[in-house]
């Protein structure tokens, strides 16, 4: 069946460095693919999003990256901050099917003053 | 203008019991899925309810069922609980027209099986 696959599992960085985070996925027909942001004990908040259909999309300290012709995309967050410690989750569509998404199992991002 | 609200928060069951999820989705959504996330994993999809149908299904046994009312909010059912469904039950609403894909999660419903 479909599958995404997060790399790493887990980051720690100090802070003004910068965190890279890498994704596969295995659907030809994905053609949506979200990041999310989960901090302890609170809900996944979208930060960043990128369609089939661009390579690149930056949003500030944050940009995503996406190759479809090697099925992969990265998650780039330059001059890290404390409170970007959280877990990140990559997601991809099924199918071309809007709403439904397969995510990674995570990755913890720990930035050290 | 409310997001995406659930209940209960927490709840704890024993095996064998059923249990219902609440969701309201968020103003101006009418796309409802849910979305059982066991910790230190992902988010895992259940399925997904548009016009009170049950539109698409991930890789859950029918012992978990859903319900969308005219209002666009949603109920989650789980019957014969195990141990191993023990988790957080987030609930996502996403707009309908234009379907960006975009997924609005609420705060989930964390449930213990004992």
């Amino acid at each position: 069946g479909e599958n995404v696959e997060q790399h790493p599992s887990t980051l720690s960085v100090q802070e003004g460095d910068s965190a890279v985070i890498k994704c596969t996925y295995s659907d030809s027909a994905s053609n949506y693919f979200p990041w999310y942001k989960q901090e302890l004990g609170k809900r996944p908040q979208l930060i960043i999003d990128i369609r089939s259909n661009v390579g690149e999309k930056k949003d500030q300290r944050i940009a995503v990256t996406l190759n479809k012709t090697a099925k992969h995309f990265s998650l780039h967050i330059t001059e890290t901050q404390p409170e970007d410690s959280a877990v990140y989750f990559c997601a991809a569509s099924i199918g071309g099917s809007q709403g439904n998404l397969i995510f990674g199992k995570g990755t913890k991002l720990s930035v050290k003053p | 203008d409310a997001g995406v609200t659930q209940s209960p928060t927490h709840l704890i069951k024993t095996r064998g019991q059923q249990v219902t999820l609440r969701c309201s989705p968020k103003s101006g959504h009418d796309t409802v899925s849910w979305y059982q996330q066991a910790l230190g994993q992902g988010p895992q999809f259940i399925f997904q309810y548009y016009e009170e149908e049950e539109r698409q299904r991930g890789n859950f046994p029918d012992r978990f069922s859903g319900h969308q009312f005219p209002n666009y909010s949603s109920e989650l059912n789980v019957n014969a609980l195990l141990l191993g469904d023990s988790a957080l039950y987030l609930c996502a609403s996403s707009p309908g027209t234009p379907n960006t894909g975009e997924l609005f999660f609420g705060e989930g419903s964390r449930l213990t099986v004992l």
